[in-house]
């Protein structure tokens, strides 16, 4: 079957960094995306990863791992605007989706 | 029109009515979705379409159908709304370039059925 997985929750400091992880199993591969979605908010694009390695956007980046299976945002410098669900979402051999169900983020002053 | 519009934002209905939720896109994409998002469970497919005049089951289509008549419109119809489809609906569009698939989400639509 299909399958993604990561926290449900997770908590950090202001001004901290830190890294969400994502495992997925899909059938077929062709990317993985991670969205941020604030409380009572449509989810939003952060980033794309096909490739293995390190993407790098502002204090937002992403790793992907194709033979592990796994990804990982990490989110530096962390405002209390960060405080939202991050989802991530492999597209499988359909160009179809497959979401987890998301990890919440709680920023403490 | 600026991205993807859904109406109504939110909606109380009486089970057994009839209802349809509409989502308008003005970016040419070829490809339409419709989820929902239920706590804990994420979002799920229920209907998509590839292209205009097509269309497809997701995950969760039962109890739901869809029409694909032109490129920007997308409507979401349940035939007889029962309590377990209270839920957020979000609808979506993407290019379908094979480059990047990403999709663009609507604001959603709050429906409680009772």
């Amino acid at each position: 079957g299909q399958n993604i997985d990561q926290p449900t929750e997770m908590t950090a400091t202001e001004g901290a960094i830190v890294q969400i992880n994502c495992t997925y199993q899909t059938s077929g591969f062709n990317g993985l995306f991670w969205y941020q979605q604030h409380a009572g908010e449509a989810p939003t694009f952060l980033s794309y990863n096909v490739l293995d390695g390190l993407e790098e956007k502002g204090r937002f980046s992403s790793f992907l791992s194709r033979s592990k299976g796994y990804s990982y945002l990490l989110l530096k410098e962390l405002q209390m605007k960060d405080s939202a669900s991050y989802l991530c979402a492999a597209l499988d051999s359909n160009y179809q989706l497959i979401w987890g169900a998301g990890t919440k983020l709680i920023i403490k002053p | 029109i600026a991205g993807i519009t859904q109406a109504p934002t939110s909606q109380i209905l009486a089970a057994g009515r009839r209802m349809t939720l509409r989502c308008t896109q003005d970016m040419r994409h070829n490809a339409m979705y419709w989820y929902r998002q239920d706590l804990g469970l994420g979002l799920r497919l229920i209907h998509y379409s590839n292209t205009a005049g097509t269309t497809g089951k997701g995950e969760v289509p039962d109890g739901y159908s869809v029409s694909r008549a032109n490129t920007d419109d997308f409507p979401l119809t349940l035939a007889s709304a029962v309590p377990s489809q209270t839920s957020v609906y979000f609808c979506a569009s993407s290019s379908r370039d094979r480059d990047t698939d990403t999709q663009y989400f609507g604001p959603g639509t709050r429906l409680t059925v009772l």
